[in-house]
């Protein structure tokens, strides 16, 4: 699976909107864009995922890249509660391999 | 709807001893995959499993790992003996999967938190 390099941490102000970076230079054909997030002592909870079109859903919105080498996670109006580590991971199948992921700290 | 459930959420005992965890994974999900998670290594896949066959096993990091999933509703992942640096947050995963919808995310459940003494 291609490997995912994320900033290590964000801040975002309540109400804006949160613009989470993503490159994945080495994605191949067959494999999707997964984000997930994770708050303090909770399971990884799945926010989005696309291919190659630009993806929305009722937490998020998904932009790829024409080339799929990065994508872009927006959560449009970010709350106190959106503050957790989210994780960014292509794959093809079964296995998700998680990294490091950012941080985001929303913040009032 | 129900997620995916496991038990307990907390458990604490001594190293030696045997640990056994359970997973419910959603009704109607054909997969599903054990996760580590600790501190250093972050979170790792341990083994998946495709309509409860073991698929992929290289992530259980001893012979005293063992996972078992004897039907479609109910998995579970036993340590024998335990060790403390077996402690970690062990996670359960279910999806839904198959060969023109294989893309489906994973849905985890939040976890057993495990600490050996």
């Amino acid at each position: 699976d291609a490997k995912t390099t994320q900033p290590t941490s964000m801040d975002c102000a309540e109400g804006r909107a949160a613009n989470l970076p993503c490159n994945h230079s080495t994605i191949s054909g067959n494999e999707y864009v997964y984000w997930y997030r994770q708050i303090h002592s909770q399971g990884p909870q799945y926010i989005i995922h696309g291919l190659k079109n630009n993806e929305t859903n009722e937490m998020a919105s998904l932009i790829i890249t024409e080339d799929r080498k990065s994508s872009t996670l927006i959560l449009p109006h970010a709350t106190l509660r959106d503050t957790a580590v989210y994780y960014c991971i292509v794959s093809y199948g079964n296995k998700l391999v998680f990294g490091a992921g950012t941080i985001l700290r929303v913040k009032s | 709807d129900a997620g995916v459930i496991q038990s307990p959420r907390h458990e604490v005992t001594e190293m030696g001893q045997e640990v056994t965890l359970r997973c419910k994974p959603i009704s109607g999900h054909n997969s599903l995959f054990w996760y580590r998670q600790t501190m250093m290594r972050g979170l790792e896949l341990l083994i998946y499993f495709n309509n409860n066959v073991p698929i992929d096993d290289s992530g259980m990091p001893e012979d005293r790992f063992s996972a078992k999933m004897p039907n479609a509703s109910f998995s579970t992942l036993k340590i024998q003996p335990s060790e403390p640096r077996d402690s970690a947050v062990y996670f359960c995963a279910s999806r839904s999967g198959t060969r023109e919808n294989w893309n489906q995310p994973q849905h985890f459940g939040d976890g057993t938190r495990l600490s050996i003494l």
